[in-house]
């Protein structure tokens, strides 16, 4: 596609469930980020892969939070036992190269808890 | 960890005025950038600056990484109503050391009629 897309848009569940966002980066770009935007907040960085692998996940909060990418492409965030704290939007990035700043975001899967 | 200090958080400008905003940090960084981000999108990518010092413009838009690689300035100028949004500056180490994007807590931008 010619975008960053992410489903879905919403998701509202309830405390306790189990929770999966996709992204599907940009044709092409190897590097893959997660953030978490919440209100008044600027994004907050939680995973990034190079390829098939996790070259850095030192942002994942505790470990309800899992991402993978099996081919390469896209990617999977997965989030058990949610908890209220865990609303937010889950914005999806995607850049041609590793180190590369410029990011293209995706419009964000927002996450309500209830 | 690092932190980014944006200000100011928020402008009420009148249109056709000019903008600036800038960020600072507690620690360097190798590339800077400044994103905008509306009402149910993600954040878009304005403006990156990869080098100490360098001055770089994008239209309307002038955004400087500091000579000490520790701050960032984006200037707008002659406000328009599209300009209206909250921009976001980060910064990233990179290098194989942190790729990750760290990012301010934003300019609200509102132009008043």
């Amino acid at each position: 596609g010619a975008g960053v897309s992410q489903t879905p848009s919403n998701k509202v569940t309830e405390k306790g469930k189990y929770v999966e966002l996709r992204c599907d980066p940009i044709s092409g770009h190897t590097a893959l980020y997660w953030y978490r935007q919440s209100l008044g907040q600027g994004p907050e960085f939680l995973i990034y892969f190079q390829g098939t692998g996790a070259a850095d996940d030192s942002g994942l909060p505790n470990d309800r939070f899992f991402a993978v990418r099996p081919e390469g492409s896209v990617s999977t965030l997965k989030i058990q036992r949610t908890e209220r704290g865990d609303s937010a939007v889950y914005l999806c990035a995607s850049s041609l190269t590793r180190g590369a700043g410029e990011l293209f975001f995706g419009e964000g899967s927002r996450l309500t808890v209830l | 960890g690092q932190q980014l200090n944006q200000s100011p958080q928020s402008m009420f400008i009148q249109e056709g005025e000019d903008v600036s905003m800038n960020c600072t940090s507690s620690s360097i960084f190798n590339t800077w950038l400044w994103y905008k981000q509306d009402p149910g999108e993600g954040p878009v990518l304005l403006i990156a600056l990869y080098k100490a010092g360098e001055l770089t413009s994008n239209g309307r838009l002038t955004a400087q990484f500091g000579i000490t690689r520790k701050d960032s300035f984006l200037n707008i100028s002659a406000s328009i109503p599209s300009d209206v949004g909250i921009y976001f500056c980060a910064g990233q180490l990179g290098g194989g050391g942190a790729d990750g994007l760290t990012f301010g807590k934003g300019t609200h931008l509102i132009i008043q009629p």
